[in-house]
């Protein structure tokens, strides 16, 4: 079975830009998470989608915005980029919503710098 | 205070030596994580727990509900096991995960 797929793997962009980045969970998985991982602040918690629908969502401002298709492949979006949106972005599926006792499976991130 | 604590933050040993590493929380959980990331960024998911003690090759996990502490144990280490151990606990209030900062442990050879 393939594991979780991030794309793009590296991104460049500059303040004021958005950018999207896109998550495919391992097949037969129904639950997304997003994480921001930073050096200074750790893992944070961006938002959680389960079959379409957004479950739970961290403390982040509204320019960070995602969704879920009916495949479950998830896509991040932020906005108006800031210099401290350079971060890891990482996502996570798992089979069943966060409610559920069950393990997330990680990606290998997003690095996006902005400048 | 953060809700999920780690100990100790940095930790070297050589190679063969036991290694313990503790993760404390302050809230409700239904489940604790704890999580291997390498320098190229992947986090691999080691165990998951809810009671007692787990055993996968070298690496034992064990958590005490009562006293909301989890220690993960790496026997006979070698430098491949060099990386950060991430404690991460399901908060039962509202099931977001919650991440300790990490334990960034490097075995020399």
């Amino acid at each position: 079975k393939a594991g979780v797929t991030q794309t793009p793997r590296y991104l460049i962009k500059t303040r004021g830009q958005q950018v999207t980045l896109s998550c495919s969970p391992i097949s037969g998985h129904r639950s997304v998470s997003w994480y921001q991982q930073t050096p200074g602040q750790g893992l944070q918690f961006l938002f959680e989608y389960f079959s379409e629908t957004q479950r739970n969502k961290g403390n982040f401002p509204g320019r960070f915005s995602g969704r879920q298709f009916s495949n479950s492949r998830s896509e991040m979006n932020v906005s108006t980029l800031e210099l401290g949106d350079s971060a890891l972005y990482l996502c996570a599926s798992s089979l069943r919503s966060s409610g559920n006792y069950n393990e997330q499976f990680f990606g290998p991130g997003t690095r996006l710098t902005v400048l | 205070k953060n809700e999920v604590e780690q100990s100790p933050q940095n930790l070297t040993a050589q190679e063969g030596e036991f290694i313990t590493i503790n993760c404390s929380y302050s809230v409700g959980i239904s489940a604790l994580h704890w999580l291997q990331q390498h320098p190229g960024g992947g986090i691999v998911s080691l165990f998951m727990l809810s009671s007692g003690k787990k055993k996968h090759g070298r690496l034992i996990a064990t958590i005490n509900i009562q006293e909301k502490h989890s220690s993960l144990h790496i026997t006979a280490s070698h430098p491949r096991d060099s990386a950060v151990y991430i404690c991460a606990v399901r908060a039962d209030s509202n099931y977001q995960l919650i991440w300790g900062a990490g334990t960034k442990l490097i075995i020399k050879p």
